[in-house]
């Protein structure tokens, strides 16, 4: 098993759809995030998840929902999404207060909206 | 205001060569620093890290090296392998905080 799991990897959508993304994290660690990678831009952080409470929610518009029922496993509801909302969405976990941030990045999930 | 910056959107390196990614932060109260590998279709992994009070911190084929003065860190591959092509993500990261600020990244081919 990986350490982070990302589901689906892509996943077309049109605007008045509603999907979500999942991820699941065998590593044992207590905080969770949520980036957003868009062509030749930085990593975007979304939301962060310290033992299953939102700690940070990053100016991200509504349409996006997290959801963290528990420290290993992570959501992210999808609802009237724009085509600009079209990226490749990271999921990470990390174990809070360790030294040096390192982050364990999930593959993706590849969204695409029509 | 972009934090972290990679100037270089792409390098090209011949196998064998030294390969030399260069990033430039502006916060100085940075307390770490991380270089992050994507190959397509896979997230980042992690490569290697340097603390703020070191100038360098080697690991086999990779060796950062941080200059505080001038808010630069490089990373050096030698020698640079085929498998080494992929996006070179520099990241930085303040200690209290759980958030790490990314660079836009170097995609790095190195030609056989």
């Amino acid at each position: 098993e990986t350490g982070v799991t990302q589901t689906p990897r892509h996943l077309v959508m049109g605007m008045t759809n509603k999907k979500s993304l999942k991820c699941e994290q065998h590593l044992g660690h207590n905080a969770m995030y949520w980036y957003k990678q868009s062509a030749k831009k930085p990593l975007e952080l979304m939301f962060v998840y310290n033992f299953k409470e939102q700690t940070e929610n990053n100016s991200v518009p509504s349409r996006f929902s997290p959801e963290c029922p528990n420290s290993s496993h992570l959501f992210l509801h999808l609802h009237t999404l724009q085509p600009e909302d079209s990226a490749l969405y990271l999921c990470a976990s990390s174990q809070e207060g360790r030294a040096g941030g390192e982050l364990f990045f999930g593959e993706g999930s590849r969204l695409t909206v029509l | 205001d972009q934090q972290v910056k990679q100037n270089s959107p792409s390098l090209s390196v011949q196998e064998g060569r030294i390969s030399i990614l260069n990033c430039d932060y502006t916060n100085s109260m940075f307390d770490y620093f991380l270089w992050y590998k994507k190959y397509p279709a896979e997230g980042p992994t992690f490569l290697i890290s340097i603390s703020s009070i070191k100038d360098k911190n080697e690991d086999g084929r990779f060796t950062v090296f941080l200059n505080k003065s001038a808010k630069h860190l490089s990373l050096h591959i030698v020698p640079s392998q085929p498998g080494d092509s992929a996006v070179y993500f520099c990241a930085a990261w303040v200690f209290g905080n759980e958030k790490l600020t990314f660079g836009t990244g170097t995609r790095l081919t190195i030609i056989p």
